[in-house]
């Protein structure tokens, strides 16, 4: 099956940097979702992409759909302290039948320092 | 509009029992998906639920279940326990299959 490879792991930042992250894959995705999970909750969807080449802005945040439509990535402009957790991206193809077939990340534990 | 509810939010659990956990999904979304969500393996899916009907579903035994009701609300069985169950079960819901997901914000389980 479809495998993501997301990194960094982790990533400690100084409050008001910038942080990016990326997600690659060996296989084709027609569709690329970022998601922010806190402790002790659900994820929560930041940015949907659907077309290869979109480049899609949520405030701070900014993530792309790869030309290749294998890799995406997000960047967080001038972190605070409230970004910190869990980012997961997601990789999503219809499968037959309509039935979607979605392939998560291994997320990026992501910690912001006063 | 009130989000994903997923009850209960813990749960305790010995080796050998069953667990049933609900999900109710976002007015007017009709597909439920749930997923598995541990350190080690990170956010496994389970299956997908649209109009009563399994419509998709992960690799997991068949000790792992779930139904949909016509209200869409869901509910996931796992018998037999065992430790490795242990995880953050996530429920998850859309519009229509291919719609975005909105989670819930899961039932951890523990079984000792």
């Amino acid at each position: 099956g479809q495998q993501l490879n997301q990194s960094p792991q982790s990533m400690f930042i100084q409050e008001g940097e910038d942080v990016s992250m990326n997600c690659t894959s060996s296989s084709i995705f027609n569709t690329w979702l970022w998601y922010k999970q806190d402790p002790g909750e659900g994820p929560v969807l930041l940015i949907a992409l659907y077309k290869a080449g979109e480049l899609t802005s949520n405030g701070r945040l900014t993530a792309q759909f790869g030309i290749t439509r294998k890799d995406s990535f997000l960047n967080i402009s001038a972190s605070i302290p409230s970004d910190v957790g869990i980012y997961f991206c997601a990789g999503q193809i219809p499968r037959s039948g309509s039935a979607r077939q979605l392939t998560f990340g291994s997320g990026t534990q992501l910690t912001v320092l006063p | 509009k009130a989000g994903v509810t997923q009850t209960p939010r813990y749960l305790i659990k010995t080796r050998g029992q069953q667990v049933t956990l609900s999900c109710s999904p976002i007015s007017g979304h009709r597909s439920v998906s749930w997923y598995q969500q541990t350190p080690g393996q990170g956010l496994q899916f389970l299956f997908e639920y649209f109009s009563e009907t399994q419509r998709n579903k992960g690799n997991f035994p068949g000790r792992f279940s779930g139904r949909q009701f016509s209200n869409s609300r869901s509910e996931m069985n796992v018998s037999t326990l065992e430790l490795g169950d242990s995880a953050l079960y996530l429920c998850a819901s859309s519009l229509g299959l291919n719609e975005k997901l909105f989670f819930g914000s899961g039932t951890q389980l523990s079984v000792l």
